[in-house]
C-alpha cells in the first residue's frame, strides 16, 4: 500500500526567505510519481511540481524545487524567495504508474508567509 | 477546456436528508476520483472509476455512501441518510488513465450537515 507522511502540520517563513516542506512516502512499486499540490483559501487544488521516480535529477519549477532522495523515500519541497501568495496548504502525494494509478495524499502542511 | 465541474459548490442540509453531489470530468478523461477533505483526516480517496467502472471503493466510509458513473461525462456521489460527521469538502478529479497525465481537480463541494 502507498502511504505519504507530512510531519509538519504548520510552517512559517518570512517574505523573500526560503522554506522547505518535508514529505516521506512508502511504496512497493518501482514506477511511480510524486507531486506537490498547493491549496489556497479558495480551496482549489493546484499542481505545483512533480517528479518521476526514475529520474535522478530533481525537478524545478521557477521558485519551487524538490529534493528527491529515492533510497530514503524522501521528497521535500523548497520554496525560494517566498511570496505572500505562497501562503496555502501544501500536500505531498504519490501515484503509481500502471495498476491502480490512484493518487494518495499526505495530511498537508499549512504554510504562513509573514510580511 | 472547462475543467472538472462540480455542483453544487455549497450544500447545507439537515441530518437524515439525502445529498447528491455531481461531477462532470474533463472531456476525454477516462479515470475519475472522489475525495473527501476534513481537518482531521486530510484528503481521503473514497472511490475511483476507470472507463466508468468502479475500481476501488474501499475508501467509502459506510453503506450510506454510494457513487455512480452512468457515462463518461457524469458521476454522482450520494449520501443517504446524511449525518453531521459527513460535513466536509468533497472533491472530484479526473485524468487520463494509463499515460503520464496529471490529476485535475474540481473546485469541490462544501457539505454541511446540521
Amino acid at each position: 500500500a502507498q502511504t505519504v507522511t507530512q510531519s509538519q502540520p504548520e510552517m512559517s517563513v518570512q517574505e523573500a526567505e526560503t522554506v522547505t516542506l518535508s514529505c516521506t512516502y512508502d511504496t512497493s512499486e518501482s514506477d511511480y510519481y510524486l507531486f506537490w499540490y498547493k491549496q489556497p483559501p479558495s480551496r482549489q487544488m493546484i499542481l505545483v511540481i512533480r517528479q518521476e521516480a526514475y529520474k535522478q535529477q530533481n525537478a524545478t519549477e521557477n521558485r519551487f524545487s524538490v529534493n528527491f532522495q529515492k533510497a530514503a523515500k524522501s521528497f521535500s519541497l523548497k520554496i525560494s524567495d517566498s511570496q505572500l501568495g505562497d501562503a496555502a496548504m501544501y500536500f505531498c502525494a504519490s501515484r503509481t504508474q500502471g495498476g491502480s494509478e490512484k493518487l494518495v495524499f499526505g495530511k498537508g502542511t499549512k504554510l504562513t508567509v509573514n510580511p | 477546456d472547462a475543467g472538472v465541474i462540480q455542483s453544487p459548490r455549497h450544500e447545507v442540509t439537515e441530518m437524515g436528508q439525502e445529498v447528491t453531489l455531481r461531477c462532470k470530468p474533463i472531456s476525454g478523461h477516462n479515470s475519475l476520483f472522489w475525495y473527501r477533505q476534513t481537518m482531521m483526516r486530510g484528503l481521503e480517496l473514497l472511490i475511483y472509476f476507470n472507463n466508468n467502472v468502479p475500481i476501488d471503493d474501499s475508501g467509502m466510509p459506510e453503506d450510506r455512501f454510494s457513487a455512480k458513473m452512468p457515462n463518461a461525462s457524469f458521476s454522482t456521489l450520494k449520501i443517504q441518510p446524511s449525518e453531521p460527521r459527513d460535513s466536509a469538502v468533497y472533491f472530484c478529479a479526473s485524468r487520463v488513465y494509463g499515460v503520464d497525465s496529471p490529476l485535475h481537480f474540481g473546485n469541490g463541494t462544501r457539505l454541511t450537515v446540521t
